[in-house]
């Protein structure tokens, strides 16, 4: 069965760079949530979209941004990169329309340093 | 807001043998989700079991199953006949049941499990 892709897989930036991190949510699903994983730590929520539209935002910085495109995907822009922005970052997927029960589904993350 | 608590930081279990991973929750929802992810050194995160609050039937798919005690607010994992690919830090998480699905999850802090052959 298809599954989250998210590109690039690894990405090293240097401080004050800018950073862009894709996901392409499973076929048919309509709802793509981002999370942050710090070393040694849970993953936070960061923010999610649902049918193209922001629908929930957790401890995103404000020099992060994020959007929905018409074919789903996603695209998290983070400016102004701080050492603390090394993390690993997942993008989750849902088929959102079918209720709270569907269950997100998580890609393989994108692992950014930040030199 | 919703917490989520693993107290065991690290386990560890002889292979073949049963071990049980504890998690606790508090929310004053009704209506939530509760799951167990397993995230291996490759750091993908994979779905283990979900349970629906409203069931009061304890999940389970294959070797594991979850003991759920609502009035408790407890949902522990137990994993039978353990293999080595069971190795991997467990995350027990928490969504909410509302209407609109697109609902964040909550993560707990993990609980490190080593398989030992």
């Amino acid at each position: 069965a298809a599954g989250v892709i998210q590109s690039p897989r690894h990405l090293i930036k240097e401080k004050r760079e800018t950073a862009t991190l894709k996901c392409y949510p499973i076929p048919r699903h309509d709802t793509v949530y981002w999370y942050q994983q710090g070393p040694g730590q849970d993953p936070q929520f960061l923010i999610s979209f649902y049918e193209k539209m922001q629908s929930d935002k957790g401890s995103i910085p404000d020099r992060f941004s994020a959007q929905q495109f018409s074919d789903y995907h996603s695209e998290l822009n983070m400016s102004s990169l701080e050492l603390g922005d090394s993390a690993l970052y997942f993008c989750a997927s849902s088929a959102a329309d079918r209720g709270p029960k569907e269950t997100q589904y998580f890609g393989p993350g994108t692992r950014l340093l930040v030199l | 807001a919703q917490t989520v608590t693993q107290s065991q930081p690290e386990m560890s279990v002889q292979e073949a043998e049963t071990v049980t991973l504890s998690c606790t929750y508090d929310t004053s929802e009704s209506n939530y989700y509760l799951f167990w992810y397993k995230q291996p050194p490759s750091r993908q995160m994979i779905l283990v079991i979900r349970q629906e609050a409203y069931k009061q039937q304890n999940a389970t798919e294959n070797r594991f199953s979850v003991n759920f005690q609502k009035a408790a607010k407890s949902f522990s994992l137990k994993i039978s006949d353990s293999q080595l690919g069971d190795t991997a830090m467990y995350f027990c998480a928490f969504m909410k049941g509302l209407s609109g699905g697109y609902q964040k999850v909550t993560f707990g802090t993990g609980t490190k499990l080593q398989v030992i052959p």
